[in-house]
């Protein structure tokens, strides 16, 4: 496989649900990131591990959890979510230097979550 | 607060051109990048201008002024494939990327 695989592709769960969505990138990256995308607004950064280390964000509920084992897999777990939380998730994964993220981001095709 | 805006929805003609704006006031400037989305697909990287000026690649075009805090896409001899999703997104003086909504481009034949 070639480029950064996501599974599911789609999964629908219950408010009470523990659920995991999976990344898994082929391109030898060395960063890797989670955003969710809802219908008409710009992408939402949820997490980003550079070098294995994540980086903070304070604004993502602790209902997201993410985990990430190596430089190629990406987790994020899902426990108690709430029906606003019906999004795409998209992982991503880029080239870093030390000095910031080179640029180009390589894409998933998403895994469509809806929460009932 | 730091901002990119650009058109919601726009329709063109298959074989014209069309012109997809963006505009941004962002914490700093260290590049802004063109990422295009088919429905159900990927974000796919177009194109990334850092310096003033037009970058051209193909059908496509990128044109950015960072005095004025504006870019836009250009894409020429419009195809039906062109029907997607174009996202703006500007990197700031952090290195964070901080995205526009999207710009749904239709093509009619």
């Amino acid at each position: 496989e070639t480029g950064v695989t996501q599974t599911p592709r789609h999964l629908v769960m219950g408010m009470t649900n523990k659920k995991s969505l999976k990344c898994e990138q082929h391109l030898g990256h060395n960063a890797m990131y989670w955003y969710k995308q809802s219908a008409k607004k710009p992408l939402e950064l949820m997490f980003v591990y550079n070098f294995k280390e994540q980086t903070e964000n304070n604004s993502v509920p602790s209902r997201f959890s993410p985990e990430c084992p190596n430089s190629s897999h990406l987790f994020l777990h899902l426990h108690t979510l709430q029906p606003e939380d019906s999004a795409l998730y998209l992982c991503a994964s880029s080239q870093d230097n030390e000095g910031g993220f080179t640029g180009e981001l390589f894409f998933g095709e998403g895994s469509r979550l809806t929460v009932l | 607060g730091q901002n990119i805006d650009q058109p919601t929805e726009m329709t063109a003609t298959e074989g014209a051109i069309v012109q997809i704006n963006c505009t941004y006031q962002t914490s700093g400037f260290n590049g802004l990048f063109w990422y295009q989305q088919h429905a159900g697909e990927a974000p796919t990287f177009l194109s990334y201008n850092v310096l003033d000026g037009l970058e051209e690649k193909g059908r496509f075009s990128s044109f950015l002024s960072r005095s004025k805090g504006y870019s836009y896409l250009l894409l020429k001899e419009l195809q039906m494939k062109d029907s997607a999703s174009y996202l703006c997104a500007v990197r700031d003086s952090n290195y964070q990327l901080i995205w526009g909504a999207g710009t749904k481009l239709i093509i009619k034949p």
